[in-house]
């Protein structure tokens, strides 16, 4: 139980466009959803926070209007990334929890590989 | 805030038990800690989780002082397939404003035949 999926898994995309990144709890509702960057060799860094039915809460330093997120159910929160740069590349992953509490276990996803060209 | 340490890397070989410590000297009294195992180009996977004393599943055990400053993840007779990184995550409870999900380093394992 607890699968949560990511859809596309790897994202080749031109300088300047636009990536939306689905992540959906497919066998439980999610109170909360969190979206994670990592770099090569490096940990995962929490972008933002995701609640069903309101605004997401984005970490110091990351860009709210260039990193869209909506959690318009409790099953599914995607990622917008608009106006890609090169910079942007990087292992986008998120994960959900069915609980109340922030130390509630989170089930991830596989993980979107994301190359900005 | 709590921010946790870790040994970079650690090696071992197949069949030995492995044991991974990780410092969180700031934690506070809400907090729990949990580990989480990821293989590359993967999303982490869920470990184990505990508060105090010991706690083992049916992959790991995790120990924890009295003092909750450090913890050990102990994993029983590795095989090849426990290669991966390992992270200890210290985790406030919600509804504190202070709240922050810190993820630490992360210790490569690489297990030997």
């Amino acid at each position: 139980g607890a699968v949560v999926s990511q859809h596309p898994s790897r994202v080749i995309c031109k300088s300047g466009t636009s990536v939306k990144i689905e992540c959906r709890s497919l066998d439980f509702q999610a109170t909360t959803m969190f979206w994670y960057r990592q770099f090569p060799k490096q940990s995962l860094m929490l972008m933002a926070t995701s609640n069903e039915g309101s605004k997401a809460t984005y970490e110091q330093g990351v860009e709210k209007d260039k990193f869209l997120i909506n959690h318009a159910s409790l099953t599914l929160s995607t990622l917008t990334v608009t106006s890609a740069h090169p910079e942007d590349s990087s292992f986008y992953i998120c994960s959900a929890i069915a609980g109340q509490k922030v130390r509630d276990t989170q089930y991830f996803g596989p993980g979107t590989r994301l190359t900005v060209l | 805030l709590a921010k946790t340490t870790q040994p970079i890397s650690m090696d071992s070989y197949e069949g030995q038990e492995v044991n991974i410590t990780c410092s969180h000297n700031n934690i506070a009294t809400n907090d729990y800690i949990t580990w989480y195992q990821q293989f590359p180009s993967q999303g982490p996977r869920f470990i184990i989780q505990g508060y105090k004393t010991k706690v083992t599943n049916e992959v790991a055990s995790l120990f924890i002082p009295a003092d909750r400053k450090s913890s050990t993840l102990s994993l029983p007779r590795v095989s090849l397939s426990d290669t991966a990184v390992y992270y200890c995550l210290v985790a406030p409870t919600r509804g504190d404003s202070n709240y922050q999900l810190i993820w630490g380093a992360g210790t490569k394992l690489i297990i030997k035949p």
